[in-house]
């Protein structure tokens, strides 16, 4: 069975730092692309960052270009999302998604049940 | 948002529905969508990708369209389990990111 588990969410302050992690198992974490998707309280979807299987390729949103960094280890079968100089519009569910082999992306198949990030003093 | 959904749309059980996502030449224009379905406190659902495909388990009355810069999702025999928040998303070429439409909210009085 196909399971992505986020982890590492929580309460920080403005400014703060915070790293999340997915963890993926139940199929060949190679052969697949991981999104990170974060969702505001009450708002829509929001994609965040993706990473190519091989790390060769990352991509950002504007909204955290130079904040956030996604990683991914393959030993683990993890990925991750760095968080830094986190602002009180960052406070959202955030998801990891993966991306279906074989179709034009983005195609999100499979979601984890997310991990909440509250950014607040 | 990039692409734009009509915020709510609402149809009596059996009948049928669209949403639609309006874009440009740089996301919808040149690039897949994908629909996705978000039932009330649970994580986003795949019910759409490359326009037009299904993901095995997901019934035939969801169907979607694409034309020029517009996609269409489309839901047949309403049933309340349908009762979502419903999004599409594909590509931007000119942004170089994945973009969502703001969603919306289907009611099956």
């Amino acid at each position: 069975e196909v399971q992505l588990v986020e982890s590492g969410g929580g309460l920080v302050q403005p400014g703060g730092s915070l790293k999340l992690s997915c963890t993926a198992s139940g199929f060949t974490f190679n052969s697949h692309e991981i999104n990170w998707v974060r969702q505001a309280p009450g708002k829509g979807l929001e994609w965040v960052s993706y990473t190519r299987s091989s790390g060769a390729t990352i991509y950002y949103a504007d909204s955290v270009k130079g904040r956030f960094t996604i990683s991914r280890d393959t030993a683990r079968n993890s990925l991750y999302l760095q968080m830094n100089r986190l602002r009180a519009e960052d406070t959202a569910v955030y998801y990891c998604a993966r991306q279906s082999a074989g179709s034009y992306y983005p195609s999100f198949d499979y979601w984890g049940q997310g991990t909440l990030v509250t950014v607040s003093s | 948002s990039v692409l734009t959904q009509p915020p709510s749309v609402s149809a009596a059980p059996g009948q049928n529905v669209t949403i639609s996502c309006a874009g440009s030449s740089s996301n919808i224009g040149k690039n897949y969508v994908s629909w996705y379905q978000q039932l009330p406190g649970t994580a986003p659902k795949l019910l759409i990708y490359d326009n037009i495909k299904r993901p095995s388990g997901i019934p035939d009355r969801f169907s979607g369209s694409e034309s020029g810069t517009s996609a269409t999702l489309g839901i047949t025999g309403l049933q309340t389990g349908d009762e979502a928040d419903y999004y599409c998303g594909t590509w931007d070429s000119s942004l170089s990111a994945v973009v969502f439409g703001g969603g919306t909210k289907l009611t099956v009085l």
